[in-house]
């Protein structure tokens, strides 16, 4: 059976920083697609940012430059360090993988929120 | 980035309608299109993919199809447990776009 598990959320300060983890059993992370996508208050999904093959990485426009994926092969665990967080940052973070560029798995979720 | 529009935004529907979902892309995604459905409270789960292809246990009555770059997620004979919100994301360009949402209520 497949488990995503995430960590990491809580409460920042806008202009701090956090690092969600998402700690993967019964699927390699290494082998195949991760992703991050968030849902934001009264909003929908939106997608944030995946890794995959030899640690290729995308992100969303409004996210890049502030956030960084990233993966632990022998965790078996990916990251999302976010840096320069804004209260447009604050929703539920969810990790996601795939054997493709889609969701086939999803974890739980971790909420975030930036509030002063 | 290729923008995803899903209509309508909420249907009223119920138990043993047949309901319509729209998602059109901006420009072509080929038929790289998956369905997710999400419930209060929980992660949205993979109906389908590959605009046609439902994922294992996703019951029969979930069918996906394509037009051009316009799709559509079809529920026939709705069922209590279908009362969601379903999302459509491309999957043919990076970044991987989602559409805003269609919200299944019961009328």
């Amino acid at each position: 059976e497949v488990q995503l598990v995430e960590s990491g959320g809580g409460l920042i300060q806008p202009g701090g920083s956090l690092r969600l983890s998402c700690a993967v059993s019964g699927f390699a992370v290494s082998t195949n697609y991760m992703n991050w996508v968030r849902q934001t208050p009264g909003n929908g999904l939106e997608w944030v940012s995946i890794i995959y093959a030899n640690v290729a990485t995308y992100y969303a426009d409004s996210v890049k430059g502030r956030f960084t994926i990233s993966r632990d092969n022998s965790k078996n665990t990916v990251y999302l360090q976010m840096n320069s967080l804004t209260v447009e940052d604050t929703g539920v973070y969810y990790c996601a993988g795939g054997y493709n560029n889609y969701a086939d798995f999803w974890g739980q979720g971790t909420q975030v929120t930036v509030s002063s | 980035d290729i923008q995803m529009t899903q209509s309508p935004s909420l249907v009223s529907a119920s138990v043993g309608d047949t309901v319509s979902i729209t998602c059109r892309a901006s420009q072509s995604v080929r038929s790289w299109l998956v369905w997710y459905q999400q419930k209060p409270g929980k992660a949205p789960k993979l109906l389908i993919y590959a605009t046609s292809t439902l994922q294992s246990g996703v019951p029969s009555r979930f069918s996906g199809s394509r037009s051009g770059t316009e799709f559509t997620l079809t529920i026939t004979s709705l069922q209590p447990e279908d009362f969601a919100t379903y999302y459509c994301q491309q999957t043919n360009t990076f970044p991987p776009t989602l559409g805003g949402g269609t919200k299944v209520e019961i009328k």
